[in-house]
């Protein structure tokens, strides 16, 4: 059954909005969220990492005041997009992570994505 | 930089078996070779990974070569369903770094 629970599955709207993704680990405790962002036929590209309870750390390039990332619980993390423009407009995957995974021997898992459309 | 190299895309007959090379001759003794694949509009999807012996699972096996620094996924039965953006993945660290992975067409 998944594990990683991500809504919603697609949004549309105007320029300007902001707009809320959200990220539920459901069969674990993710100590880390890591948030991804897929361009049309490209490959996905690490946005931010964030830990719970801390500030989250951003990738070269990536405004961090345009992606504003909360981790305040081990099971839910959310990525809101500032102020939306058209060319923020892209495939957002969030991927949570309880910190044992490499020592467990254990695949990372994916959420199913947020197709996110500004007009 | 934990690199691997693939080809961008291949073509295979449904119902035939597929094998999707990958290079990662930087490859250090720690890091574990993952494979996962992407279908349209979706997140990635784990299907297998090794250390250094081959493995199977249900989904695919995972050919690795006696010195690490290549290995190859093996569809056994291409279905239509298996079309799909393939990402080879050395695991080095916590987070997934993904390359351009292969995209897989299969032809009817």
């Amino acid at each position: 059954g998944a594990v990683v629970s991500q809504h919603p599955s697609w949004v549309i709207c105007k320029s300007g909005t902001s707009v809320k993704i959200e990220c539920r680990s459901l069969d674990f405790q993710a100590t880390t969220m890591f948030w991804y962002r897929q361009f049309p036929k490209q490959s996905l590209m690490l946005m931010a990492t964030s830990n719970e309870g801390s500030k989250a750390t951003y990738e070269q390039g990536v405004e961090k005041d345009k992606f504003l990332i909360n981790h305040a619980s081990l099971t839910l993390s959310t990525l809101t997009v500032t102020s939306a423009h058209p060319e923020d407009s892209s495939f957002y995957i969030c991927s949570p992570s309880d910190g044992s995974r490499r020592l467990s021997n254990q695949p990372q898992h994916f959420g199913d994505g947020t197709r996110l459309s500004i007009l | 930089d934990a690199k691997t190299t693939q080809p961008n895309s291949m073509e295979s007959n449904e119902e035939e078996p597929v094998h999707l090379p990958c290079n990662h001759s930087t490859i250090s003794g720690t890091d574990y070779i993952h494979w996962y694949r992407q279908l349209p509009s979706q997140g990635p999807e784990y299907v297998i990974h090794g250390l250094t012996s081959n493995v199977n699972n249900r989904m695919a096996s995972l050919a690795i070569a006696e010195d690490r620094k290549s290995s190859t996924l093996i569809l056994h039965r291409a279905t239509l369903r298996d079309a799909a953006v393939y990402y080879c993945i050395l695991d080095r660290d916590d987070k997934i770094i993904f390359g351009k992975g292969t995209r897989l067409h299969i032809l009817p």
